[in-house]
Order: C-alpha cells, then sequence, then structure tokens
C-alpha cells in the first residue's frame, strides 16, 4: 500500500479537464518533497510528464498541469483527447519510509 | 538521444539471484542517478534504488538486504542483483535515468522493461 493515494480512476468527455489527485502526508508532500508525473500507455514503461510539481519537459502538450499545495498534489489535463487515456502516477520522497515512493496510480478514461 | 535497454534472463527460481543488466548508449553513464524500478502484473510502480557518483548506491529500505546496484563505466551499463527471490519478486523490471536537481530527483529516460517471473 503506498503512501501516496490516488483515485483509481477518472474520466471526461473529450475537450473536457479532468483533474488527478495525489494525496500524502507530512513525511512526502507536506514535507516540502517535490512531486512528479508520469504517464505509462499499456505495455510500455513510464514516461516522464510534471517535475518538480509543475514543470514541464521539452515536447509534453501543454494541456498538462501540476500543481502542489499542503499534503496534496494534483495534475490537470485541459482539453481531454483520446490519446490521454493511459495510467497516471505521481512520485515523490517520504522522509519515514526513507525512500521515493509512487502513487497508486490513475486510469484515465476518455469517454 | 539517451537509450537504454534491459537484459537478462526472464526466469528465475525460488530463492535464487536475479541479475539483470542495463546499457546505456547515447550519453555518459559517468553522471546522473542510474535506477532501477519495478511493477509487478497489473500494479503500480515500486522504486528498488539507484547509483550515481561512481559507486554510491541508495536502496528501498522494504529490499535493502536483498538489493545490490553496481555500474561498469567501460561497458555504459549498470546491473542490479536481487537475492532469495520469491514469487512476490515477480514483475517488470525498469532501468532508467534520474536526475537530481534542484526540482528533486526524477527519473526521465526508460527503457522498455523486462518482465522477470520467479518460479520453480
Amino acid at each position: 500500500q503506498s503512501v501516496l493515494t490516488q483515485p483509481p480512476s477518472v474520466s471526461g468527455a473529450p475537450g473536457q479537464r479532468v483533474t488527478i489527485s495525489c494525496t500524502g502526508s507530512s513525511s512526502n508532500i507536506g514535507a516540502g518533497y517535490e512531486v512528479h508525473w508520469y504517464q505509462q500507455f499499456p505495455g510500455t514503461a513510464p514516461k516522464l510528464l510534471i517535475y518538480g510539481n509543475s514543470n514541464r519537459p521539452s515536447g509534453v502538450p501543454d494541456r498538462f498541469s501540476g500543481s502542489k499545495s499542503g499534503t496534496s498534489a494534483s495534475l490537470a489535463i485541459t482539453g481531454l483527447q483520446a490519446e490521454d487515456e493511459a495510467d497516471y502516477y505521481c512520485q515523490s520522497y517520504d522522509s519515514s519510509l526513507s525512500g521515493y515512493v509512487f502513487g497508486t496510480g490513475t486510469k484515465v478514461t476518455v469517454l | 538521444q539517451v537509450h537504454l535497454q534491459e537484459s537478462g534472463p526472464g526466469l528465475v527460481k525460488p530463492s535464487e539471484t536475479l541479475s539483470l543488466t542495463c546499457t546505456v548508449s547515447g550519453g555518459s553513464i559517468s553522471s546522473y542517478y542510474w535506477t532501477w524500478i519495478r511493477q509487478s502484473p497489473g500494479k503500480g510502480l515500486e522504486w528498488i534504488g539507484y547509483i550515481y557518483n561512481r559507486g554510491r548506491t541508495n536502496y528501498n529500505p522494504s529490499l535493502k538486504s536483498r538489493v545490490t546496484i553496481s555500474v561498469d563505466t567501460s561497458k555504459n551499463q549498470f546491473s542490479l542483483k536481487l537475492s532469495s527471490v520469491t514469487t512476490a519478486d515477480t514483475a517488470m523490471y525498469y532501468c532508467a535515468r534520474g536526475t537530481y536537481d534542484s526540482y528533486g530527483y526524477y527519473t526521465d529516460y526508460w527503457g522498455q522493461g523486462i518482465l522477470v517471473s520467479v518460479s520453480a
């Protein structure tokens, strides 16, 4: 069981905005550790989507945005497209576990 | 463009040692945090550990007693050994390049992964 909790699934129609939460605690996100987000399509390796809470690597569309507040972080997808259907994971550091942790993962479905 | 490729046996017997190698091309292995991550079938991601600075390591405490990550700079490769495996270690194993900067630690290049099954 991960210390970073995400909703198992979120869905939206094309063009809509969806958000994925990543809920942590005072030993990880709340302690100020950065949050990163990864996108994973079935049968492929995860891909870095957001680093340092809100920064996009080169080539990632600006439809994807990240934010952090308190003990939680969020990934928003605006203008949802069929190609965004994938699994999304958050990642941070946990001082109680003394290691890096991933969120439980969220499957995004485009209706 | 950095490319990572995992290699090793796809089947390991219980109680034996899992050994994987990651070959890095398109960049030097002398920098960065060379990382192993695994994903059990249908499950989430688990950070195993990384090696950096020509030999310094950091392991997941839950696996630390069984994990060894090493690097061979002459071959631009790094390796994972996981001892005393059980069926719970069956997973897709990914190698990745980690970056540690003012934005924290994150992995920006990944291999395609290698499926390792633990079975008699």
